[in-house]
């Protein structure tokens, strides 16, 4: 099975501030990996899929990219709504699996 | 609008059964992959399993294999998840949720709300 290692599992940043979600795949999925957001007591939203494709209606400042197994989610200007538990999850092949979360708290 | 909504949770004993519904609409069910997602309290996300579109494909997460059957009616527009040998660790929200297009198995781009089982004694 694939297992997706995301990091950090947790981070404190300020409203304005740049944060960078990463998630390394053990083997390799091409650009099959979606981007998911949670807050609590939530269902999750999905905010990207295939590596880079932003769903419609989520904000610019999200973005994402691909570097061989290495995924990363990029918020470009953190915003109040936007603190919440962050999931990477590839679609590659079954069984599919999620990154452990990344929760990002309010500095 | 796509709207899933799930039924069927609530407390069952260890090594008991449960069948979790999820009724559809707002899409042509018939066509899109259904999934199923848990997430104990307090923790990460976990994929459960899959089901095709006519029913003819499945597949599962190991932790529930060999005791959890996925299966759906498309006349009803329904999925279903019956859970058997149940165990404490079992005991989580299930969402069930699907993809964004058609006949592929992608991504999961609209979710339920989620119902709750709990398993203890």
């Amino acid at each position: 099975d694939i297992q997706m290692t995301q990091s950090p599992s947790s981070l404190s940043a300020s409203v304005g501030d740049r944060v960078i979600i990463t998630c390394r795949a053990s083997h390799t999925i091409g650009r099959n990996l979606n981007w998911y957001q949670q807050k609590p007591g939530k269902a999750p939203k999905l905010l990207i899929c295939a590596a880079s494709s932003l769903q419609g209606g989520v904000p610019s400042r999200f973005s994402g990219s691909v570097s061989g197994t290495d995924f990363t989610l990029t918020i470009s200007s953190l915003q109040p709504e936007d603190f919440a538990t962050y999931y990477c999850q590839h679609s590659y092949s079954a069984p599919w699996t999620f990154g452990q979360g990344t929760k990002v708290e309010i500095k | 609008e796509v709207q899933l909504v799930e039924s069927g949770g609530g407390l069952v004993q260890p090594g008991g059964s449960l069948r979790l519904s999820c009724a559809a609409s707002g899409f042509t069910f018939s066509t899109y992959w259904m999934h199923w997602v848990r997430q104990a309290p307090g923790k990460g996300l976990v994929w459960v399993s899959r089901i095709n579109s006519d029913g003819s494909s499945t597949s599962y997460a190991d932790s529930v294999k060999g005791r959890f059957t996925i299966s759906r009616d498309n006349a009803k527009n329904t999925v279903f998840l019956q859970m058997n040998s149940l165990r404490a660790e079992d005991t989580a929200v299930y969402y069930c949720a699907t993809d964004k297009d058609p006949g592929i198995a992608d991504n999961l781009a609209y979710w339920g709300q989620g119902t709750l089982v709990t398993v203890s004694s």
